[in-house]
This record gives C-alpha cells, structure tokens and sequence, in this order.
C-alpha cells in the first residue's frame, strides 16, 4: 500500500526566504504527483502536477521535481511571501491514473513578514 | 475550465438523521469521481472510487451502507451519509475526472453532527 510522508510537518521562515518542502512515497510504481496547497477551512488548490515521465515542473516562483526510483518529491518556493502561508501537500495518483490519490499529512507553512 | 462544484458548502445535521453532499463538473464529463474525508488537522483519506453507472469501490474501513455513493450521471454524484453519527463530522471534498487526466477537486463540504 502505497505511503507518503511530508517533511517537515510545520515550517516557519521570515519572507523573503527560498525554501524546499520534501516529499516522499513508498511505491515508485506512480502515475503522477502533485502538489496542492490548502488554506485554512478551504478546499484544495492544485499547484503543479507532474506525470511519471518527467523530472520537474515549475509554475512562477514554484518548482517541483520528481525522482521516482528514489520515491522522492520537492517543491521548491523561492523568494516567499506572508501569502504563501497556508498547508502544502503531496499527493499521489497510481493503478495507471485510474485510482485515487494518496496524500501525505502536508506541511504547514508560516511566512513571517 | 475544469470546474468542480460542490452543495452545501456547509451543513449541521442531528445525530440520526440523514444528508446528502452533490459534486457536480461543470464544464466537462466526469467519468470518475472520487469521495475524500479530511479530519481536523488530518490529510485527506480517500473514502471511495465512482464510476459513472456503476457501483462505487469503497476502500477498506469504509462503510459502504453508511455512505451512500450515487453517480447517475457523467456530471454528478452524491454522497449520502445516513444515520449521522458527531464521529461522522468531517470535511468531505470531492474530486472528478475525465477518463485518465488529472483529478480536479470541489470546494469540499464540512459537516457537522450535533
């Protein structure tokens, strides 16, 4: 059964900071992987999805990679702002995209101003 | 595009009553959809696999005639949690997708059981 653990669990950092939020699952088997972020009492937001067959995907100051024989994620926050505080998780799809995902316990972010 | 709606946003229910949460896609066929629980301070824990016209695929520890998945449609399913118990009070988001592209999730909906 597949298993993802996030690290570290909470994270508090003064703005301005680049910083790096780890990921990692049990099964390397995936299909793909994916970051979200959720605010508190809200749902989730999709911030980068990255398939099997790459290595990284970025969207502005944000940028995932993806080492599946390792079962390893990051996502890499650059330059970070009070507004990228909320909880980061990973999640990740299997069964060939047909399944759910699973999700690790995410990391709670706090950028200090 | 790929919107995913989720109604009510919110609901307080008493303790062995009945209530019902819809996902809706809005803007594109979903021909599965997936059924998340999220306690406080938890991740999200997936509750069951719907395809539509089928019956769902609860995963282990999940009781199926206590969570009623109805996907009749290639835009809609329901959830029914019946005979609510506090213990069920949660966070429930729902999750649609098209044939094998990415997952995109509702809002979710929290519940609480008085």
């Amino acid at each position: 059964k597949q298993e993802v653990t996030q690290i570290p669990a909470a994270l508090s950092v003064p703005e301005g900071e680049n910083l790096v939020l780890n990921c990692s699952f049990t099964d390397s088997a995936i299909y793909n992987l994916q970051w979200f972020r959720q605010d508190p009492g809200k749902g989730l937001t999709s911030l980068l999805l990255i398939q099997s067959s790459q290595r990284e995907q970025t969207s502005g100051r944000l940028n995932a990679s993806l080492d599946k024989s390792s079962g390893r994620s990051t996502l890499y926050i650059a330059a970070s702002q009070p507004g990228d505080s909320a909880t980061y998780l990973c999640a990740v799809g299997s069964g060939g995209g047909a399944d759910g995902l699973t999700f690790g316990k995410g990391t709670h972010l706090i950028i200090q101003p | 595009g790929a919107v995913v709606s989720q109604h009510p946003s919110w609901v307080i229910c008493k303790s062995g009553t009945s209530v019902k949460i819809e996902c809706r896609s809005l803007d594109f066929q979903a021909t599965t959809m997936f059924w998340y629980r999220q306690f406080p301070k938890q991740s999200l824990m997936l509750m069951a696999t719907s395809n539509e016209g089928s019956k769902a695929t609860y995963e282990q520890g999940v009781e199926k005639d206590k969570f009623l998945i109805n996907h009749a449609s290639l835009t809609l399913s329901t959830l029914t949690v019946t005979s609510a118990h506090p213990e069920d009070s949660s966070f429930y988001i729902c999750s649609a997708r098209e044939y094998r592209y990415e997952q995109y999730f509702g809002p979710g909906t929290r519940l609480t059981v008085t």
